[in-house]
């Protein structure tokens, strides 16, 4: 079993609506974090989290610490956020656990 | 201000040779992560420098090794390349204080293919 588990696995959605992309975690640790990896393999790091909820533009990432348990949501969603999105937690040594990632497609 | 910076971008080698990936960090930043990504495997962490230091590694053989420069860039090391060893590595910079701060900030990587 994966330390950091996500679903879906895959999702398409119509351009506009709402994206809901849940990630669990099983071991300690001290930031979740959300990566965007578009094709080729280039990663933008999206969001930090040790609690609560951040905001930047149409993506709202936020981390519920009791449960484990973080979303990222896009709002009015747009073709150009199809790529593969990653949730990872990290330990007090930097050491991450990754999970297998989101693959969003978004059509027009 | 350039960002985090990986070379080569392409690396072809033979089984059994030695590979070397140089990363360059944002100014300012000391962490210097390094990751492999194989085809259809998700990204899996494999070393963390800090100030010269290793001060992490991930499940990886010996064999997998860097090193830190003064400069805070960091050069990975692949001994005794495997077919397997083919991959994305990815190279990513923080700053540090003793805890996370910030975001990570991530090169695009070296494909690196063994045959």
């Amino acid at each position: 079993k994966n330390e950091v588990e996500q679903s879906p696995q895959n999702l398409t959605a119509q351009e506009g609506e709402f994206i809901t992309i849940n990630c669990s975690y099983s071991v300690g640790i001290s930031a979740l974090h959300w990566l965007q990896q578009h094709p080729g393999g280039g990663i933008v790091s999206l969001f930090m989290l040790s609690s609560g909820k951040k905001k930047h533009g149409r993506l709202i990432a936020t981390i519920n610490i009791q449960e484990k348990h973080s979303s990222l949501h896009i709002t009015a969603s747009h073709p150009r956020d199809s790529a593969v999105y990653i949730c990872a937690g990290a330990n007090t040594g930097n050491q991450f656990y990754f999970g297998t990632g989101t693959s969003l497609t978004v059509i027009p | 201000e350039a960002g985090v910076t990986q070379s080569p971008t392409h690396l072809i080698k033979t089984r059994g040779q030695q590979a070397t990936l140089r990363c360059s960090p944002i100014s300012g930043h000391t962490s210097v992560y390094w990751y492999q990504q194989a085809l259809g495997l998700g990204l899996q962490f494999l070393l963390w420098y800090d100030e010269g230091e290793e001060r992490n590694r991930g499940n990886f053989p010996p064999r997998f090794s860097g090193r830190q420069f003064p400069n805070y860039s960091s050069e990975l090391n692949v001994n005794a390349l495997e077919l397997e060893d083919s991959a994305l590595y990815l190279c990513a910079s923080s700053p540090w204080t003793g805890g996370p701060v910030g975001g990570y900030t991530f090169g695009s990587g070296t494909r690196l293919t063994v045959v």
